[in-house]
């Protein structure tokens, strides 16, 4: 099934404590990105990248690290965490920007991941 | 630069009455632009896009929504509302890939608008 898995799901952890969220997608999509979810904010962009290597910063980066070293992988990474990145992430990736943008008519171009609820006390 | 307004937090309408979710954006580029669907407990869902072929813009669900460049708006219309439509709406800004780079990767997104549908 083509799907875009994201690892924890559910995390709580404290201030400091490094952690990694996994993304991994199985569709040989060239575009992946990551946002958090807040109320009332809606999403905001962290990172995305267009291909392997190649990564650009979103709206709200700071505090956030990741790294495209293969096409299926784009893992987030909170060096330090703290309690205000607790939020709820999305990865999403696309077979490129280039589709996602492109005239032609279909939905479900940008494939999100299920979501990763993080608190950090 | 680019941003995008919802201007209402939260719509409500009576089942078979019109739905109107308000969007307008900002971009220092030629903008595209796109509705996104969230069903509670759901990942989100591509409504439709704006990429500068037609102005009025037909998605899935009999949605549709009019790009306005004199308004800087992107409005999401239904004709007529059913229960499943229930869920948080948002409106995304991108550059065009004509504006060049790799810009066009960054997504913007409006704040979301919750659609309630009553009976």
């Amino acid at each position: 099934e083509a799907q875009v898995t994201q690892n924890p799901r559910y995390l709580i952890t404290v201030t400091g404590k490094k952690l990694t969220v996994t993304c991994s997608q199985n569709m040989n999509h060239e575009y992946m990105s990551w946002y958090r979810q807040d109320p009332g904010l809606g999403l905001r962009q962290i990172y995305y990248s267009m291909n392997v290597e190649v990564t650009d910063k979103g709206d709200v980066p700071e505090g956030y690290k990741v790294s495209r070293k293969e096409k299926r992988n784009f893992p987030l990474i909170l060096e330090s965490p703290s309690p205000n990145q607790t939020s709820l992430y999305f990865c999403a990736s696309s077979l490129s920007a280039g589709n996602f943008l492109s005239s032609s008519s279909g939905a479900n171009v940008l494939t999100f991941g299920a979501g990763s609820r993080l608190t950090v006390l | 630069a680019q941003s995008v307004t919802q201007l209402d937090s939260h719509v409500s309408v009576s089942e078979g009455t019109p739905v109107l979710l308000r969007c307008n954006y900002s971009s220092s580029y030629s903008p595209s632009l796109f509705w996104y669907v969230q069903h509670p407990n759901k990942g989100l869902q591509l409504l439709l896009k704006y990429t500068s072929a037609a102005t009025l813009v037909k998605g899935i669900n009999g949605f549709e929504a009019e790009f306005k460049k004199s308004e800087t708006s992107f409005h999401l219309t239904k004709p007529s509302a059913h229960m499943s439509d229930a869920a948080e709406y948002f409106c995304v800004v991108s550059v065009h890939p004509n504006a060049g780079g790799t810009s066009y990767g960054k997504l913007t997104f409006g704040q979301g608008t919750i659609l309630t549908v009553h009976p």
